[in-house]
């Protein structure tokens, strides 16, 4: 298995334009997560999928970020206008039972 | 009071020590609990999941104490290799079965 699949792995981008992070869970796992980290703050969850439906979306910053799951293999994390404070390693998270998770190797974002 | 909270470290221990690393949770009804390693610029990866009767891998030890609310890491006989930082994961349960990720203890070990 290839594991959890994320891209871009880095990206640099200008404040104000639109950021597309995108994740391929493993097959048969039906829980994804999106999660930010930072020094400051740690690890961060920012959305849960079940079964491809948001479960809880509470960690989600502002309006500004939004997150979809059209189907079992795919999901993005979309930022827009994107700004300097949302740098920082974005990790998507699968799982089939809560019980371990496994990360992709994350996406580095800079916005300047 | 956060719902993980871990000693941020770090802790410098020299090649063949033993170090032991705390983690407190705030919710009584917390139902399972885990560690996780994160090598620096990677991901964190599944290290071992913490049993009530304690659980052992090799040179790691796992502990939980539900009377005083905290799980422990021991690491028997450090080696370079295991110089990273620590996570301490913790599932509240519940219906959404939530997740909560300690802010990590980096560990440095030195020859």
């Amino acid at each position: 298995d290839a594991g959890v699949i994320q891209s871009p792995r880095h990206e640099v981008t200008e404040m104000g334009q639109e950021v597309t992070l995108r994740c391929k869970p493993i097959s048969g796992h039906n829980s994804l997560f999106w999660y930010r980290q930072t020094m400051m703050r740690g690890l961060e969850l920012l959305i849960y999928f079940n079964n491809n439906v948001p479960i809880d979306d509470s960690g989600m910053p502002e309006d500004r970020f939004s997150a979809k799951m059209p189907n079992a293999s795919f999901s993005t994390l979309k930022i827009q206008p994107s700004e300097p404070r949302d740098s920082a390693v974005y990790f998507c998270a699968s799982t089939p039972n809560r019980h371990g998770y496994t990360f992709g190797s994350g996406t580095r974002l800079t916005v300047v | 009071r956060k719902e993980v909270e871990q000693d941020p470290g770090p802790f410098n221990v020299p090649e063949g020590a033993t170090v032991a690393f705390n983690c407190t949770y705030s919710n009584s009804a917390s139902q399972s609990f885990f560690w996780y390693r994160q090598d620096c610029r990677k991901e964190p990866k599944l290290l071992m999941s913490v049993y009530s009767s304690g659980n052992e891998d090799g040179r790691f030890t796992a502990q939980l104490n539900r009377a005083s609310q905290y799980i422990s890491l021991l690491i028997r006989d450090s080696k370079l290799s295991d110089s990273a930082t620590y996570l301490c994961v913790v599932n509240s349960g519940g219906g959404y079965q939530k997740v909560t990720f300690g802010t990590g203890t980096k560990l440095q070990v030195i020859p």
